[in-house]
């Protein structure tokens, strides 16, 4: 079975400065692939990063890295010069085994950005 | 490029009525999976499918089933619909025929049973 915490169910940050959102997992899998998404307050999901179990490099899109740590089973969203849209509810997510779309979240962290 | 798309983008109905969901992956994507979103219960796994077939399953009840064309396109059903049911639903698409690589997922289905 497969497990994702996030044990930050809220997170406040000042405009321009950088926020870490923590994202812990647990599986039995050799391989398996962890997600951040971002879902404003309309509903959609927007992705923003993929790991993969065996890449060696930290995943890195734009603004958003992912900081990977596998001995200690965690996947952290660190979020760069945070702007105003960056408020949101951010999830982490796991997919592994002989899965293809089906993936386990976490609770999600409501993120907000202060001016 | 298009992303997924889902319709409808709300809809209400209500209880022991049926609902029928559609969503058109990205193109070139073979991989379809469903979740239903609460403020309850979070973000949970109903199924998926590959080239027409479901691959894995979520514990749902029988109430809840989908299926997969061969363009890709699915559709999900809901029938005789409860209270419970009022949720988002999500779909998403990836291109793999394995677990890597990205998964993007649509804007979702608001269904509201009163």
């Amino acid at each position: 079975a497969q497990k994702i915490t996030q044990t930050q169910p809220g997170m406040f940050v000042q405009e321009k400065e950088a926020v870490t959102l923590d994202c812990t997992y647990d599986t039995s899998d050799p391989s398996y692939g962890l997600f951040w998404y971002k879902q404003p307050s309309s509903g959609e999901m927007i992705f923003l990063i993929y790991q993969g179990s065996y890449d060696q490099q930290n995943a890195t899109e734009g603004r958003y890295s992912l900081n990977f740590q596998k001995a200690r089973k965690s996947a952290n969203l660190v979020i760069s010069a945070s702007q105003l849209g960056d408020s949101a509810m951010y999830f982490c997510a796991m997919r592994g085994g002989t899965s293809y779309g089906k993936l386990t979240f976490g609770q999600g962290t409501i993120l907000t950005v202060h001016p | 490029k298009a992303g997924v798309t889902q319709t409808p983008r709300y809809l209400i109905k209500t209880r022991g009525q049926q609902v029928t969901l559609s969503c058109s992956p990205i193109s070139g994507h073979r991989s379809v999976s469903w979740y239903q979103q609460t403020p309850g219960q979070g973000l949970q796994f109903l199924f998926e499918y590959f080239s027409e077939t479901q691959r894995n399953k979520g514990n749902f009840p029988g109430r809840f089933s989908g299926r997969q064309f061969s363009n890709s396109r699915s559709e999900m059903n809901v029938s005789t619909l409860e209270l419970g049911d009022s949720a988002l639903y999500l779909c998403a698409s990836t291109k793999t025929g394995g677990n890597t690589g990205e998964l993007f997922f649509g804007e979702g289905s608001r269904l509201t049973v009163l």
